[in-house]
C-alpha cells in the first residue's frame, strides 16, 4: 500500500535551517509530482511547493522562494524540504503529499512538526 | 496571484440538515477545483476533483458543483461523522493555493 513517512522535524532557532524528509512506498515514485503542504498550529493547509516527477521544475509559495528548496532523489524514492533562514511563522506540521494525475493529493504523510522558536 | 475565499468559515447544524459550502476563486480556474475534508487530529481526506468528481468511497450525500469562479460543495443530509473542516483547493498554475477552510460542527 501506499505509505509517505516524513522525518527531520523539530525544534530549531530562527534563521536556522532544517531539512524535511519523506520516504515514498507502494508506487513508481518516479511517476508522481510530489508536494510540501504545511499547516500551523490550528491554522488551515498552506501549500508550500511542488516537484514535478522527474525533478524538471519546482514551483514555490510567495512566503517560501528564496528559503526553502523542494528536491526529490527519485533512486530513493524519497523526496526533501530544505529550510533555511526559519522564521517564527514557518512553525507548523509539514505534509508530503502525492498529486493524483493533476487532480488533487491522494495520499499524504502522517506529518512532520517544526517549530521554530528561540 | 488567484485567491481563493471559502464561506462560510463556520458553520453549526443538525443531523440530516443540508449544508453548503461556496468557493470563490478570484479569477477563471474552469473545474480545476478539489475538495478535502479535515477530521480533528487526522490528515486531510481527498473528497471531490476537478469540482464535481466523487472519490471512491466518499458517500454519495457529497456532492460537488461548479466551474470557473464559483464552486458548491453540498452534504444533502448531515451526519454525525461528517464533523470536520472542509478546504477547497485551486489545483492549476502554482501557487495552488486553499480556501481558508469551513469548520462543521453539530447543534
Amino acid at each position: 500500500q501506499v505509505q509517505l513517512v516524513e522525518s527531520g522535524g523539530g525544534v530549531v532557532q530562527p534563521g536556522r535551517s532544517l531539512r524535511l524528509s519523506c520516504a515514498a512506498s507502494g508506487f513508481r515514485f518516479r511517476t508522481y509530482g510530489m508536494h510540501w503542504v504545511r499547516q500551523a498550529p490550528g491554522q488551515g493547509l498552506e501549500w508550500v511547493a511542488l516537484i514535478q516527477n522527474d525533478g524538471s521544475k519546482e514551483y514555490y509559495a510567495d512566503s517560501v522562494r528564496g528559503r526553502f528548496t523542494i528536491s526529490r532523489d527519485n533512486s530513493r524514492d524519497t523526496l526533501y524540504l530544505e529550510m533555511n533562514s526559519l522564521r517564527a511563522e514557518d512553525t507548523a506540521v509539514y505534509y508530503c503529499a502525492k498529486d493524483w494525475n493533476d487532480r488533487g493529493y491522494d495520499y499524504w504523510g502522517q506529518g512532520a512538526l517544526v517549530t521554530v522558536s528561540s | 496571484d488567484i485567491q481563493m475565499t471559502q464561506s462560510p468559515s463556520s458553520l453549526s447544524a443538525s443531523v440530516g440538515d443540508r449544508i453548503t459550502i461556496t468557493c470563490r476563486a478570484s479569477q477563471d480556474i474552469r473545474n480545476n477545483l478539489v475538495w478535502y475534508q479535515q477530521k480533528p487530529g487526522k490528515v486531510p481526506k481527498l473528497l471531490i476533483d476537478t469540482a464535481s468528481t466523487l472519490q471512491s468511497g466518499v458517500p454519495s450525500r457529497f456532492s460537488g458543483s461548479g466551474s470557473g469562479t464559483d464552486f458548491t460543495l453540498t452534504i444533502s443530509s448531515l451526519q454525525p461523522e461528517d464533523v470536520a473542516t472542509y478546504y477547497c483547493q485551486k489545483y492549476v498554475s502554482a501557487p495552488l493555493t486553499f480556501g481558508q477552510g469551513t469548520r462543521l460542527e453539530l447543534k
